[in-house]
């Protein structure tokens, strides 16, 4: 009940392409969903964040499409860059529930030249 | 700028030998957090602080324990490493969970190798 799928687990695109990751999650308590990404040897870094009032949310090249019925959420990277390349985890968390990240599995994600 | 400060950033120790493991932030965030992340697996939680209450989960061994001597502190103590524990170590802080302020701010994290 607690556990955040997340696919796919390894992903090539091309610069200027368009990258997108997938999570899905069973616990409809969940009410904060955040990406963070992780570059090799450093802590993870907020990326960009939704809750489920909102069916997407956008910053930059960086979009969150939010279903909650089908309870899933996906990142979109839109022209993908070489800098781009990095871990990516979904995660999920439940408002007053001690803010205790569940999160997704992780997506290596490489943008090639 | 406000942030969450790991050291040191890399730490080797002989199999059985404690090591601290150190964390503080500028962020005056209630809750700071320790984390053990694997290569290629997320990060894992090992227990919380809120305030000066301690959160242990479940699945942390013995081995490892916490500190906050303040609010701006937290050390994670592991008494006896086996090799297993090699791994990376991630401090995070985040403001009251009873707030909008729900995101974790991640540390550099500290990498601990055991011989």
């Amino acid at each position: 009940q607690q556990q955040v799928k997340q696919s796919p687990q390894s992903l090539i695109v091309q610069k200027g392409g368009i990258s997108i990751i997938n999570c899905a999650y069973e616990n409809t308590a969940f009410d904060y969903f955040p990406w963070y990404q992780q570059f090799p040897g450093k802590g993870p870094a907020l990326l960009i964040a939704i809750r489920p009032d909102v069916s997407e949310k956008k910053e930059g090249r960086f979009t969150i499409s939010f279903n909650k019925s089908a309870k899933q959420f996906s990142l979109h990277i839109m022209d993908s860059q070489p800098g781009d390349s990095a871990t990516y985890f979904c995660a999920a968390t439940i408002r007053g529930g001690g803010n205790k990240l569940t999160f997704g599995t992780g997506t290596q994600l490489k943008v090639e030249l | 700028d406000a942030m969450v400060i790991q050291n040191p950033r890399y730490q080797v120790t002989q199999f059985g030998k404690p090591v601290t493991l150190s964390c503080s932030q500028t962020l005056n965030h209630n809750v700071m957090y320790w984390y053990q992340q694997k290569s290629s697996q997320a990060p894992k939680l090992l227990f919380h602080y809120y305030d000066k209450d301690f959160n242990n989960e479940a699945d942390t061994p013995d081995n490892f324990q916490s500190r906050r001597p303040n609010t701006s502190f937290c050390f994670l103590d592991i008494r006896s490493p086996g090799l297993g524990d090699a791994a990376m170590y991630l401090c995070a802080t985040s403001r009251d969970p009873g707030t909008d302020q729900e995101t974790q701010y991640f540390g550099p994290g500290t990498r601990l190798l055991v011989l």
